[in-house]
């Protein structure tokens, strides 16, 4: 079965700092990944994902991430963090065996210091 | 058009008691799925349904089930209940194919359900 694997269950960045948030893959088949985020006391909301075609994917709050078979990466970037940023982000992959569940990685807890 | 809601958006039980638990999708959506969250074992997916069937079940025990109904709403139920159910139950709805191709889930904002 696909699987995702977060690395860094915490990571800390300055306000206005490069964030990366980190994700690999596993999966036998072409995979479809999704980055989604987590606020405090909510659900989940879809940040971007990767289908088929262009391997850098743009989502919404100036997200992106670059699908890299060779790397089995999808990494998660944004160029300058905002306070608004801090929550929980989740990387997550399409699971073929079962039914098109989301298998989805730990989690990683995003905090943004002024 | 409004999202997925998911209602009570929290709940207090005891053990041996039961729970139902609400999920109404985005209007035209056919695919229900659920999803549990807790601190140690992440995010879980439970079953999905679609067109009032059952299409996928994830690995928990038979006191976690399921119904959808006619207009795409639905309903998961947690029998006997126990500390470890303890979690956060969050739904998600897709058009048709819950993931298939890429589809996109959008998920509801979640029952949180305390298990005294």
């Amino acid at each position: 079965a696909q699987s995702v694997t977060q690395l860094g269950s915490h990571v800390s960045v300055s306000e206005g700092a490069l964030v990366l948030l980190r994700c690999n893959y596993s999966s036998s088949v072409p995979p479809y990944l999704f980055w989604y985020v987590q606020y405090p006391n909510q659900g989940l909301q879809l940040l971007l994902k990767y289908t088929t075609g262009a391997t850098l994917v743009k989502g919404i709050n100036g997200f992106e991430a670059e699908f890299k078979k060779s790397e089995t990466s999808f990494h998660l970037t944004k160029p300058s963090a905002h306070m608004s940023d801090a929550a929980e982000y989740f990387c997550a992959v399409v699971n073929s065996n079962s039914g098109y569940a989301l298998n989805f990685g730990k989690g990683t807890s995003l905090l943004v210091t002024p | 058009k409004a999202g997925v809601t998911q209602t009570p958006r929290y709940l207090i039980k005891t053990r041996g008691q039961q729970v139902t638990l609400s999920c109404s999708p985005i209007s035209g959506h056919r695919s229900v799925s659920w999803y549990q969250q807790t601190p140690g074992q992440g995010l879980q997916f439970l079953f999905e349904y679609f067109s009032e069937t059952q299409r996928n079940k994830g690995n928990f025990p038979g006191r976690f089930s399921g119904r959808q109904f006619s207009n795409s709403r639905s309903e998961m139920n947690v029998s006997t209940l126990e500390l470890g159910d303890s979690a956060l139950y969050l739904c998600a709805s897709s058009f048709e194919l819950a993931g298939g191709w890429g589809e996109t889930q959008y998920f509801g904002p979640g029952t949180r359900l305390l298990v005294l």
